[in-house]
């Protein structure tokens, strides 16, 4: 079966320090979502890609998150500097297209600890 | 814009026992609904969803849900629990029209006791 990949599944770093996260979709889902979840919370959307485009960034603290899809295909999400709020679940998810009927797949997702 | 609150942040019931977890949205305009269901250390996983039509959704580990429209809600249940179904239970809402953004409740953390 078909499965969204990320790595690393876990992740320690220091305040200051950069990290990147990668997630693979499912094959041929044009539609790439990255969610953080804060403990004890629901995830919230920090960017969606259709194919190589940015669809919703809203979210996204963009002086320190960057988020790339170059080929439409895998994605990078990007932090530098980390910060001690950071600490969180990144997940990843895809869909075939952004249509909402659509199911979204989610991946096991990256559990990040900045100290 | 969207919101959903989940009624219960913690649900312990009994091996067996049937159970119930509260979710209430909050939208303008119509929206689809769906549960998500998240183990230890994993990724969403989709339980249901509702589109359309029947407002009574089966889905998948013998949960179902409903959605009512005049009170804004779309319970999630299970007439018999197991251990394995000890895990954070997520209601999410979309609008129909527009970009597909998923805005999630708090999550209810389900613990089944033997």
């Amino acid at each position: 079966e078909a499965e969204v990949a990320q790595s690393p599944r876990y992740k320690i770093t220091e305040k200051s320090q950069a990290v990147a996260f990668w997630c693979d979709p499912i094959s041929g889902h044009a539609t790439l979502y990255w969610y953080r979840q804060i403990l004890g919370q629901g995830p919230e959307l920090l960017v969606q890609f259709q194919d190589e485009s940015v669809v919703d960034d809203s979210q996204l603290p963009k002086d320190r998150f960057s988020a790339e899809r170059l080929k439409g295909v895998d994605s990078t999400l990007k932090i530098q500097p980390a910060e001690l709020g950071d600490s969180a679940m990144y997940l990843c998810a895809s869909s075939l297209s952004q249509t909402t009927r659509n199911e979204q797949f989610f991946g096991p997702g990256t559990r990040l600890t900045v100290l | 814009a969207q919101s959903v609150t989940q009624l219960d942040s913690q649900v312990p019931v009994f091996e067996e026992a049937p159970v119930e977890l509260r979710c209430n949205y909050s939208s303008s305009v119509s929206v689809y609904l769906f549960w998500y269901v998240q183990y230890p250390n994993q990724g969403l996983q989709l339980l249901l969803k509702y589109l359309s039509g029947s407002t009574l959704v089966k889905g998948i580990n013998g949960f179902e849900a409903e959605f009512n429209k005049s009170q804004t809600s779309f319970h999630l249940r299970k007439p018999s629990v197991h251990i394995s179904d000890t895990a954070e239970y997520f209601c999410a809402v979309t609008l129909i029209q527009g970009a597909q953004k998923l805005v999630f409740g708090q999550g209810t953390r389900l613990t089944i006791n033997p």
